[in-house]
């Protein structure tokens, strides 16, 4: 599984309400990736990083933000959860370069009300 | 036009034959090609990297790239009933990084 680590595995919030999902990581990879995952959809990238404090857009970033004040860790926002933001978010890591393998954590499912 | 393109399916399969799984990308410099195996409600699985053009081979599992077609493949020989999932065809963008992945083809194999 790489060591990665997501949390919260599930969470249920309503609308307005801040929501951090974390991303933890053990093996000191340089980039890290935040995904959803929406039926229709396929895996859009929200936000990625390739190292402390650097970080990026992906093509969905609107209504996110991202921090990464550690190698291991990266920590996606919500800052006002709306429902359309309903889904099943995915961490990644890349082990070579940003355009190479990535693996995935166990992902987390957000319900927001 | 999407930049990873697969057929979202289903694709049934009869146990033992050959699946064949096809994805197509929208850019001439991408060098780096993936493909995942995702179970419903778990996360993707990498199962082939590919970034040269021909066929590579592991197990049941054949990736083929043509980029001269923009065109990748997953080809699963035995197809066993384990094998039904959703495959996710990956893709680099040039100078980018970070992947594009197409929908994915979700794939029945049938006993």
């Amino acid at each position: 599984d790489a060591g990665i680590t997501q949390s919260p595995r599930h969470k249920v919030t309503e609308t307005g309400t801040p929501v951090t999902l974390r991303c933890h990581q053990t093996e000191n990879h340089r980039y890290m990736y935040w995904y959803r995952q929406d039926p229709g959809h396929g895996l859009r990238l929200i936000h990625y990083s390739y190292g402390v404090k650097d970080t990026d857009k992906g093509e969905v970033s609107d209504g996110y933000s991202v921090s990464r004040s550690k190698t291991e860790d990266f920590l996606l926002t919500l800052e006002s959860a709306t429902s359309s933001q309903t889904s099943v978010y995915f961490c990644a890591i890349s082990v070579g370069g940003g355009a190479d393998e990535q693996f995935f954590g166990p992902g987390t499912r957000l319900t927001v009300l | 036009q999407k930049e990873v393109e697969q057929n979202s399916g289903p694709l049934s399969v009869p146990e033992g034959a050959i699946a064949s799984l096809n994805c197509t990308y929208s850019d001439r410099g991408s060098q780096s090609f993936f493909w995942y195996r995702q179970y419903s409600g778990k996360s993707p699985e990498l199962i082939m990297s590919i970034y040269s053009n021909g066929d590579k081979e592991d197990g049941r599992f054949t990736a083929q790239l043509n980029k001269a077609s923009q065109y990748v493949s997953l080809l699963i020989r035995d197809s066993q009933p384990s094998d039904s999932a959703t495959y996710l065809c990956a893709v680099n963008r040039w100078g980018a990084q970070k992947l594009v992945f197409g929908q994915g083809t979700r794939l029945t194999i049938n006993p």
